[in-house]
């Protein structure tokens, strides 16, 4: 099956820093998300971005799908940014179902 | 947004459970997932229009339900200690849109002692 690769896995920042994570997949894929989960499980919605760049505030995501990777930029870094972030491709199944499957994530600390 | 019931669940191995997901309004297909100490989500199966059309290397004692409304059920038979996870929901538009986000529930935390 695909697989899907995040690095690094653990990232400590001081707070105002800056950041890049980048998720790697093996095969083509139907569509990407990118995640953040916080301390309490709730996994929040980032970015939905099968090709291109978006941009979200202090956030931004690119991803180049003819080379299969995607990127996470994370500006001016605070302290509510700590948790850990996770890319998922989006497959299509059998019956038409659409799957994501996770990488492992990175775990990025922020200190004051 | 997408609703999740029971938030923490302790039972003992061999028992069975029921977990419960509202979809946010609007999305008619469902998706489960598991999520262990330290890894990512893992997808259990799918559901759309109160059938399962996707499922992921998980054996049969995982079932679900999905409801007219929209709303659906993860059973889990026979409780083993390694099904002790966070339980997650996602809902999204419809399978048959181009667009189709998932968007994820706080979770269940299930503990099997």
């Amino acid at each position: 099956g695909i697989q899907v690769e995040q690095s690094p896995p653990d990232l400590i920042l001081q707070e105002g820093a800056n950041s890049t994570l980048r998720c790697n997949f093996s095969d083509s894929v139907n569509n990407l998300q990118w995640f953040h989960q916080n301390p309490w499980g709730q996994l929040i919605n980032l970015f939905y971005i099968p090709s291109g760049t978006k941009q979200n505030g202090r956030l931004s995501a690119t991803t180049v799908a003819t080379e299969r990777y995607s990127l996470l930029y994370i500006s001016s870094s605070q302290t509510t940014d700590s948790g850990v972030y996770f890319c998922a491709v989006e497959l299509l199944g059998q019956g038409g179902s659409e799957k994501l499957v996770f990488g492992k994530g990175t775990k990025l600390t922020v200190n004051p | 947004g997408v609703t999740q019931s029971p938030t923490h669940l302790i039972k003992t191995r061999g028992q069975q459970v029921t977990l419960r997901c509202s979809s946010q309004s609007g999305h008619n297909t469902v998706s489960w997932y598991q999520q262990a100490l330290g890894q990512g989500p893992q997808f259990i199966f799918q559901y759309y229009r109160e059938e399962e059309n996707g499922r992921g290397n998980f054996p049969p004692r995982f079932s679900g339900l999905q409801f007219p409304n929209d709303s659906s059920e993860l059973n889990v038979n026979a409780l083993e200690l390694d099904d002790s996870a966070l339980y997650l929901c996602a809902s999204s538009p419809s399978i048959s849109n181009s667009y189709n986000e998932q968007f994820f529930g706080p979770g269940t935390r299930l503990t099997v002692l």
